[in-house]
């Protein structure tokens, strides 16, 4: 199946502990994102990428690390810094080539900090 | 920058009835539009999109419709089943900004049986 899938579905995190976010397509797409979303709100950019070993940061990098060493995976660390990283996390992959570059979505981890 | 308002943030509707949900963005280079379904817990799914060469598109129950001068567009569903009850986000994104959407708040649809 192709597809985008992100591990785990939810974490738990200790204040002040760096978490990594897992997200792999085997869809051959070029860019990938990560997104925040929080209840009654639309996404939030967070970093995204157009190829390997190159990200950008979106609207709300603050607090956040990828990388992006393989096209298939781009891993997100929340870190210490990110003063209220509760929420729920969404990876997307789109083409590049064409000019409406749909992007599809990952199922999501829903991350706590206790 | 972009911005895109999306309303109502609820939408309670009975079974069978019909259902609108309106966008409205503000960068007039944006062309293209898609809507996406997000069921609880899940990742958000790619239902319908409209490019701004035509001004409506139909996907059985679904359609959605575009006015580029008024700079809206909206989602319509008709003869609404339980199972169209999710939140319903819509985007914006021009094509010189690769991936860079501009996603509104979401619409929780209800529909009541």
């Amino acid at each position: 199946d192709g597809g985008i899938t992100q591990s785990p579905k939810y974490l738990f995190r200790k204040e002040g502990q760096n978490v990594t976010l897992s997200c792999e397509q085997n869809l051959n797409h070029d860019a990938m994102y990560w997104y925040r979303q929080d209840p009654g709100q639309g996404l939030r950019l967070i970093y995204y990428s157009q190829i390997v070993n190159d990200f950008q940061k979106g609207d709300i990098a603050e607090g956040y690390s990828v990388s992006r060493e393989k096209k298939e995976s781009f891993p997100l660390t929340v870190t210490s810094a990110q003063k209220n990283p509760t929420a729920f996390y969404l990876c997307a992959s789109s083409p590049l080539r064409g000019p409406y570059n749909e992007q599809f979505f990952g199922p999501g981890t829903r991350l706590t900090v206790l | 920058g972009e911005n895109v308002e999306q309303h109502p943030s609820t939408l309670s509707v009975q079974e069978g009835d019909s259902a609108v949900i309106k966008c409205t963005y503000s960068d007039s280079a944006s062309n293209y539009f898609p809507w996406y379904k997000q069921e609880l817990g899940k990742g958000p799914q790619l239902i319908i999109d409209i490019r701004s060469n035509v001004g409506e598109k139909k996907d059985q129950r679904i359609a959605v419709t575009l006015n580029k001068t008024a700079k809206h567009f909206s989602l319509h569903i008709t003869e609404t089943q339980p199972e169209d009850s999710a939140v319903y986000f819509c985007a914006a994104k021009a094509t010189d900004s690769w991936g860079k959407f501009q996603f509104g708040a979401g619409t929780q649809v209800v529909v009541t049986p």
